[in-house]
């Protein structure tokens, strides 16, 4: 099983423009999230999807959209990016959206907007 | 509004020391206490995690002491090596709850082990 995927694993972006993160999990879990880790900062969370069909925010949602494309697959979207979305975006899923469920992190996206 | 703080933000120690990593929380509804381990250009992963019931929990060298009253928590690692430079990331959640499933992280703390 190759887990949580994300895809680019780099994007440069200017100011303005558009782009979509991908993440895909095999692991069959009903619960996925989308992260931002800036330096000093932890990780806050962007969006989430409890299950299939359902999508919230998190603590930091302006400026971003996401799509629950089915069971499997949850993606990131930056209508028009600013370098303020510098960063490296992390998702991640869990079986079940209960606050015990472990969850499972992909390798990351690191994205930089000039 | 911060939930839960971490400190230090970085730590070196030497090869076999214990370093200490330190949790506060304010939301006494949080039941559910995880540490995430992230390598240099990877994702966080679970390490180890407690429930505020028990008092201690160890895994092999790493150990979560847990004071309710004091709303505080705490990651030992014992006889530190090399292999445990990394960032670690404390959280709490809850079981019940309109965002459940949401954890809570601390802004981390960057651990490096001297040979």
């Amino acid at each position: 099983n190759a887990g949580v995927t994300q895809t680019p694993k780099f994007q440069v972006l200017k100011t303005g423009q558009s782009m979509t993160l991908q993440c895909a999990q095999d692991m069959n879990h009903n619960s996925m999230y989308w992260y931002r880790q800036d330096p000093g900062m932890g990780l806050r969370l962007i969006y989430y999807s409890a299950s299939e069909g359902t999508t919230d925010k998190g603590e930091v949602p302006n400026g971003y959209n996401v799509s629950r494309l089915n069971k499997r697959e949850f993606s990131l979207r930056l209508e028009s990016a600013a370098p303020s979305q510098t960063s490296v975006y992390f998702c991640a899923s869990s079986e079940n959206f209960s606050g015990s469920d472990t969850q499972y992190f992909g390798p990351g996206t690191r994205l930089t907007v000039l | 509004q911060q939930q839960v703080k971490q400190s230090p933000q970085s730590l070196i120690v030497q090869k076999g020391g214990i370093p200490i990593i330190n949790c506060a929380y304010e939301n006494t509804a949080f039941d559910y206490f995880p540490w995430y381990q992230q390598f240099p250009g990877k994702g966080p992963a679970l390490l180890i995690a407690i429930r505020p019931d028990v008092s201690e929990k160890k895994e092999g060298r790493f150990t979560i002491s847990f004071n309710k009253s004091a709303k505080q928590f705490s990651l030992h690692i014992m006889d530190s090596q090399p292999g445990d430079s990394a960032t670690y990331f404390c959280a709490a959640s809850m079981d019940y709850g309109g965002s459940q499933g949401n954890l809570i992280f601390g802004k981390g703390t960057k651990l490096s082990v001297k040979p």
